[in-house]
């Protein structure tokens, strides 16, 4: 079945430490985001990435990075340089130029320890 | 700068009752408004809406979308405790770098029994 996957579902993190999400798809999809969402909030945009190897900002950048070595893949990494890393994350994809709404994954929680 | 506003923030309803939920944008290049449906996990997909007063209907949920007053409503009628979740709002728009995804901050349903 294609799907976007995301892992792990929870992660903890410890003060100081840089931790990473992994979002993977096989969907054939050129285009993946990361989005962040608080407690009973709408999501906002990390980061995004139309192509292999190029990405760009989003709304709230600040504190994590991406990488987008292969199609499939959009890893993000909360740094330790983001204060309040506690939220709901979730990635999305979407095959440019069609008509069809963004794909979701499942999320993964992240909380300090 | 683009934005989608949704009202209310949140609601709490009883089983069978009719809601409104209302989305208002403000999108440069405006193609199309999306609704989704958050439990606990992934944003589900409801309904894209491109043209004027043209009505989507699934079930008991339904939209509309005004481009010249620039607002959606989803009803949801004959409320079940099922319809709890939090409904997106998101109006995609281009940039010179890529297509991306604005949200409201979504809409908190309660349906008690």
């Amino acid at each position: 079945d294609g799907g976007i996957t995301q892992s792990p579902k929870y992660l903890f993190r410890k003060e100081g430490q840089n931790v990473t999400l992994s979002c993977e798809q096989n969907l054939n999809h050129d285009a993946m985001y990361w989005y962040r969402q608080d407690p009973g909030q709408g999501l906002r945009l990390i980061y995004y990435s139309q192509i292999v190897n190029d990405f760009q900002k989003g709304d709230i950048a600040e504190g994590y990075s991406v990488s987008r070595e292969k199609k499939e893949s959009f890893p993000l990494t909360v740094t330790s340089a983001q204060k309040n890393p506690t939220a709901f994350y979730l990635c999305a994809s979407i095959s440019l130029g069609s008509n069809q709404p963004q794909h979701f994954g499942d999320g993964t929680r992240l909380s300090i320890l | 700068e683009d934005k989608v506003v949704q009202s209310p923030l949140s609601l709490v309803v009883h089983e069978g009752d009719t809601v409104t939920l209302n989305c208002s944008y403000e999108v440069t290049n405006f193609r199309s408004l999306l609704w989704y449906k958050q439990e606990k996990k992934a944003p589900t997909f409801l309904f894209m809406l491109t043209s004027s007063g043209i009505e989507k209907k699934s079930g008991r949920l339904s939209s509309i979308l005004d481009k010249k007053e620039l607002f959606s409503i989803l009803n949801i009628t004959a409320t079940q405790t099922g319809d709890s979740a939090i409904y997106l709002c998101a109006a995609p728009f281009w940039e010179t770098s890529g297509s991306r995804l604005t949200f409201g901050e979504g809409t908190q349903l309660t349906v008690n029994p």
